[in-house]
């Protein structure tokens, strides 16, 4: 199994609304990652997880909250988002560890169209 | 400030022709170099992975090559099909404290015609 599935594929949300995006690994990666990715533009990080701690954020706005609840799931809780959050986003993962070994890979999931309203 | 640039921006190619992708980049430590493809509205998908010690790598019909001196790499892709249309990146991971950080290229985006 070489998937990360990310959850729900499309997002429609008001900007007073409270929802969560939802990514899974069972390859046994011990790094997480959350990417925004606009149009046309290429994905930029907002966090990293490794061993469930976070180890990363990248200055990413408070309304942007992850969670590492175990080392197969990580999620982004999004609360009073702006239209311009509207995005792709992307959940990728990594073994920690091995990052500079020749054959080590990031996988990324399919993403989660987000469109605030 | 690490930057990884590619070029061209587009590039419209016949179907069953060769093609091949540029990227410089400036990341330093320099930990690896990837290329992925990358369809519209889906996640990216890795094509090769390489580390400063590899000058070549293929996967199918694509062979990525980096020179580690010169800090560029390309993409190329051979007899080339419908299905490789989408936006191609290049991405160079970099070590932060343990953690690999990954900086991406804006990409090419490639359209194939038939």
């Amino acid at each position: 199994d070489t998937e990360v599935t990310q959850t729900p594929k499309h997002l429609v949300m008001g900007m007073t609304n409270k929802k969560s995006l939802k990514c899974e690994q069972h390859m046994g990666h011990r790094a997480m990652y959350w990417y925004k990715q606009k149009a046309k533009k290429p994905p930029e990080l907002m966090f990293v997880y490794s061993y469930e701690k976070l180890s990363i954020n990248e200055s990413v706005p408070s309304r942007f909250s992850p969670e590492c609840p175990n080392s197969s799931l990580l999620n982004l809780h999004l609360h009073a988002l702006q239209p311009e959050d509207s995005a792709l986003y992307l959940c990728a993962s990594s073994q920690v560890g091995i990052l500079r070994g020749p054959n080590t890979e990031a996988f990324f999931g399919q993403g989660t169209r987000l469109t605030v309203v | 400030k690490n930057q990884v640039e590619q070029s061209p921006q587009s590039l419209i190619i016949l179907e069953g022709k060769n093609c091949t992708l540029q990227c410089n980049y400036t990341v330093s430590p320099f930990s690896n170099l990837r290329w992925y493809k990358q369809d519209t509205g889906r996640g990216p998908v890795s094509l090769t992975i390489m580390t400063f010690s590899e000058n070549t790598k293929s996967n199918g019909r694509y062979t990525a090559t980096l020179d580690a001196d010169t800090k560029q790499s390309s993409l190329h892709i051979t007899a080339s099909q419908l299905s490789d249309s989408a936006s191609y990146i290049c991405v160079v991971g970099g070590s932060n404290f343990g953690n690999e950080k990954l900086t991406f290229g804006t990409g090419t985006r490639l359209t194939i015609i038939p």
